[in-house]
């Protein structure tokens, strides 16, 4: 079975912190995403990568940063936090191209306050 | 960025009825598009890629029809259960675009 990990089920940080959120998948997937969820809204790009140490941004990019250093590891990075980034965070993976479908990870609420 | 409707935004069935909801998408660039089921608690789960007009897939009592002339695939229940109580997303990325998903569809079945 797929795996995805994602590094916590809930976070709690305060405005200005910087917040690393990790994810893992053991599939040897080429291709992983980072997206955010929030009431009433679909799912959201945040970015994602198609190789290591390759990334692009996603549909609402500003504030995040991510990092891929390592093909089974993509990490979110929110480089000052603010409230209006308290959302649900989902990582996915999928084999390369948009036709294979993608697999997510547990989710992390994050609450910025 | 793609537009992607679905509708409607929420029904509640009974157990045993069947219902359907819609995904709405530019009929334009179109490559592929899936479906996936988001259960409360849960992570989602892909239940179809569909990529060919005219398609057809079918998981027990799920199904889904895809028409990229028009823009719009269909996801049908059979036979409602309370198991089948989640969130449904649609994706249809263009070719060569990010993923966009749609708003989904939150079904409630009522025992």
């Amino acid at each position: 079975d797929v795996k995805v990990t994602q590094s916590s089920r809930y976070l709690v940080k305060r405005t200005g912190e910087k917040v690393f959120l990790e994810c893992v998948q053991d599939m040897d997937h080429e291709n992983m995403f980072w997206y955010r969820q929030d009431p009433g809204l679909g799912l959201r790009l945040i970015y994602f990568s198609y190789d290591v140490k390759m990334k692009e941004k996603g549909d609402i990019p500003e504030g995040y940063s991510v990092s891929r250093e390592k093909k089974e590891r993509f990490s979110l990075i929110l480089e000052s936090a603010s409230t209006n980034q308290t959302s649900m965070y989902l990582c996915a993976s999928s084999l390369r191209g948009i036709i294979n479908e993608q697999f997510f990870g547990p989710g992390t609420r994050l609450t910025v306050l | 960025i793609l537009n992607v409707e679905q509708s409607p935004q929420s029904l509640h069935v009974q157990e045993g009825d069947s219902t359907n909801f819609t995904c709405s998408f530019p009929s334009s660039n179109f490559y592929a598009l899936h479906w996936y089921r988001w259960e409360t608690a849960k992570s989602p789960e892909a239940l179809f890629v569909m990529t060919l007009n005219g398609d057809e897939k079918k998981k027990g009592r799920i199904s889904a029809t895809l028409n990229t002339k028009e823009g719009y695939s269909y996801l049908y229940i059979k036979g409602s259960q309370p198991e089948d109580s989640a969130t449904y997303l649609c994706a249809p990325p263009p070719y060569g675009q990010n993923f966009v998903f749609g708003p989904g569809t939150r079904l409630s079945v009522l025992p």
